[in-house]
């Protein structure tokens, strides 16, 4: 069946540390990938998405790239910030359909 | 423009009751989603509301429930509860479905004793 695999955390980083969090996703078909982020006591927010192999999603200075030939979808930053310190969560919406599969998330600490 | 706004915040139940959770959408959005976010997991799709009908469902069982008026918003309602039954819901609305953009609200934590 469809799903999403994340690599386990917590990560923790230092501040302007590079971020990488792997994302793997299994699917018939072409989905649409997506990260969200959320923040504590908040709810999920979305980060970024790409629709089509070899698309880059970007926002905030996160980047993914959805890679077809290796089903993944990671998700990067170049330095990451205290602010950046949530749980990511990968996901995945199969085109025509309205159900969306999240991975099990992965939190980052960032450290000052 | 109001965002997604769920009621109660928290909610505290025992084994065996019921419970209802709403959800108001986000202004001119149709559609709405619930989710199951267990401690520690990522969001579970229950199901998806559109135009008030049933619009797609997960793997839960049918004393998970729901319903959508015409206003948009929606209900969630749980019978029978089980100690599993503790975890956040969240919902989440868009303006059509399917959609790739939706907006979730901060969520229901309950807790089933």
């Amino acid at each position: 069946g469809d799903s999403v695999t994340q690599m386990e955390g917590p990560v923790t980083l230092s501040e302007e540390a590079f971020l990488t969090i792997n994302c793997t996703y299994t699917a018939t078909g072409y989905p649409s990938l997506f990260w969200y982020v959320q923040y504590p006591g908040e709810g999920l927010q979305l980060l970024l998405k790409a629709t089509k192999a070899d698309d880059k999603g970007s926002n905030k200075g996160f980047e993914a790239t959805y890679r077809k030939e290796t089903t993944s979808f990671h998700l990067e930053k170049g330095s990451v910030q205290v602010s950046d310190s949530a749980v990511y969560f990968c996901a995945l919406r199969k085109n025509g359909f309205n159900k969306f599969y999240f991975g099990s998330g992965t939190k980052l600490n960032v450290k000052p | 423009e109001t965002g997604v706004t769920q009621s109660p915040t928290h909610l505290i139940k025992t084994r065996g009751q019921q419970v209802t959770l709403r959800c108001s959408s986000q202004s001119g959005h149709n559609t709405v989603s619930w989710y199951q976010q267990a401690l520690g997991q990522g969001p579970q799709f229950i199901f998806q509301y559109y135009r008030e009908e049933e619009n797609g469902r997960g793997n839960f069982p049918p004393r998970f429930s729901g319903l959508q008026f015409p206003n948009y918003s929606s209900e969630l309602n749980v019978n029978a509860l089980e100690l599993d039954d503790s975890a956040l819901y969240l919902c989440a609305s868009s303006l059509e479905s399917p959609s790739d953009t939706q907006y979730f609200g901060p969520g229901t934590r309950l807790t089933v004793l």
